[in-house]
Formats: C-alpha cells, sequence, structure tokens
C-alpha cells in the first residue's frame, strides 16, 4: 500500500534470543528511520540513516544494532532485550533526511520481550 | 532539545461536531509541523503539515493553524465522521535538533 514492508509483523522473545526486524521500501526513498511506539507515548526516533549513512542514533542501547546494506533494505538485530523493550517497532522513509519531509511508516512489527 | 506538548489525550465527539487538538513546543527555531493519523492496528499517516512561514493551512474537512508568537499549533476537524476515530500526532521538526519530535497523541472518537 504505501511501499514500505515490515517484516515479521508479530514477535515474542526470550531475553537471551537473537532476532532480526526487516524493513523494506519501493518508494525509492534515500532516508530510512526505525521508530520505537510504547503505549501511551510518543514515537521515539532510535535511528536514522541517510544514503546507506547512519545520521542520528539517539542514545539507543548497544542491544539494538542497526544495518542499512542500502536505501531499500534497513535491519534492526535485537539481542539480550529486556521486558521493556516491548514495544511497537516502526520503520519509516522519506526522499531525503531533512526532517521537514513526509515519513511514510511501515505497519510495525509488536515485540514482546518475556 | 525540543519539547512538545499534545492536548488532549483523549477525545470524544459527536458525529458531526468538531474537533480540535493542540500542541505547544519549545525551540522557537521550529520550521515545520506535521499532523499524523494512526488507525487502531494501522500505521501512522500524514494528514496535514504546515511550514512556519505560513498562519494556517486546510485540506477539507481538516485544517492546521499555527501561532509562532506563542508557540503552539492546532489541528481542527470539522464535521466529524467515525471514520476520524484514530490516534492523532503533532510533530514539530527542530533545526536546532535537526529531528522530527512528535507529541504523545490524542486519542479521538466520533461517537454515531
Amino acid at each position: 500500500e504505501t511501499g514500505v514492508t515490515q517484516t515479521p509483523r508479530h514477535l515474542v522473545m526470550g531475553m537471551t534470543n537473537k532476532k532480526s526486524l526487516k524493513c523494506e521500501q519501493h518508494l525509492g526513498h534515500n532516508a530510512m528511520y526505525w521508530y520505537k511506539q510504547s503505549a501511551k507515548k510518543p514515537l521515539e526516533l532510535m535511528f536514522v540513516y541517510n544514503f546507506k549513512e547512519q545520521t542520528e542514533n539517539n542514545s539507543v542501547p548497544s542491544r539494538f544494532s542497526p544495518e542499512c546494506p542500502n536505501s531499500s533494505h534497513l535491519f534492526l538485530h535485537l539481542h539480550t532485550l529486556q521486558p521493556e523493550d516491548s514495544a511497537l517497532y516502526l520503520c519509516a522513509s522519506s526522499q531525503e533526511y531533512r526532517g521537514s519531509e513526509k515519513l511514510f511508516f511501515g505497519s510495525g512489527t509488536q515485540l514482546s520481550v518475556l | 532539545g525540543e519539547n512538545v506538548e499534545q492536548h488532549p489525550s483523549t477525545l470524544s465527539v459527536q458525529e458531526g461536531d468538531s474537533a480540535v487538538i493542540k500542541c505547544t513546543y519549545s525551540d522557537s527555531a521550529s520550521n515545520y509541523f506535521p499532523w499524523y493519523k494512526q488507525e487502531l492496528g494501522k500505521r501512522p499517516q500524514l494528514i496535514i503539515d504546515i511550514r512556519s512561514n505560513v498562519g494556517e493551512k486546510k485540506d477539507q474537512r481538516i485544517a492546521v493553524t499555527l501561532n509562532k508568537t506563542a508557540k503552539h499549533f492546532s489541528l481542527h476537524i470539522t464535521e466529524t465522521q467515525p471514520e476520524d476515530s484514530a490516534v492523532y500526532f503533532c510533530a514539530v521538526f527542530s533545526g536546532s535538533a535537526r529531528q522530527l519530535t512528535f507529541g504523545s497523541g490524542t486519542q479521538l472518537t466520533v461517537l454515531p
């Protein structure tokens, strides 16, 4: 629909597991983002990649590790997560990273950490 | 950094009535103010945005007003319909912080 697809839609993992979230955009955009959405809280920017280069890292714990092999794909590698990391993780893209551009979001991965 | 406050957190209106959601921000250098709508179980989508050189923008039943002096902007929805029920997020782009900061969201419920 919007050209940004995320997999998986739901993920349950233990605190010792390693998993990865995947995002792909078919819009020809050059910037991709990871956001965390927790209940009753604002969307929190985690990482930004602009032309495959990481431009923002909002003091995210090292148990979250992003990877952007090209402008169309973005991954979020997860390891030794905590229960408080349970949230909806949204990927987004935009033409470029200038901040004042329309974001196109994926449907998100609902993550539960047990 | 930028501080964005959004009110109210929940809002219920009768179908056909108007709804107003307000956001305040702290950085006077902020220059871009979008609004996103997120229906239950769906992705956020941009519905309207305004830049700092404009005071008001309208798109059919939706309008946004900006008061730069007071550092607040508002979303106005007229003739509300049940399909307007969703969570609405304001956001602010601060040139100094170079980031888009979101408000905490408003759950709008339109009662039939």
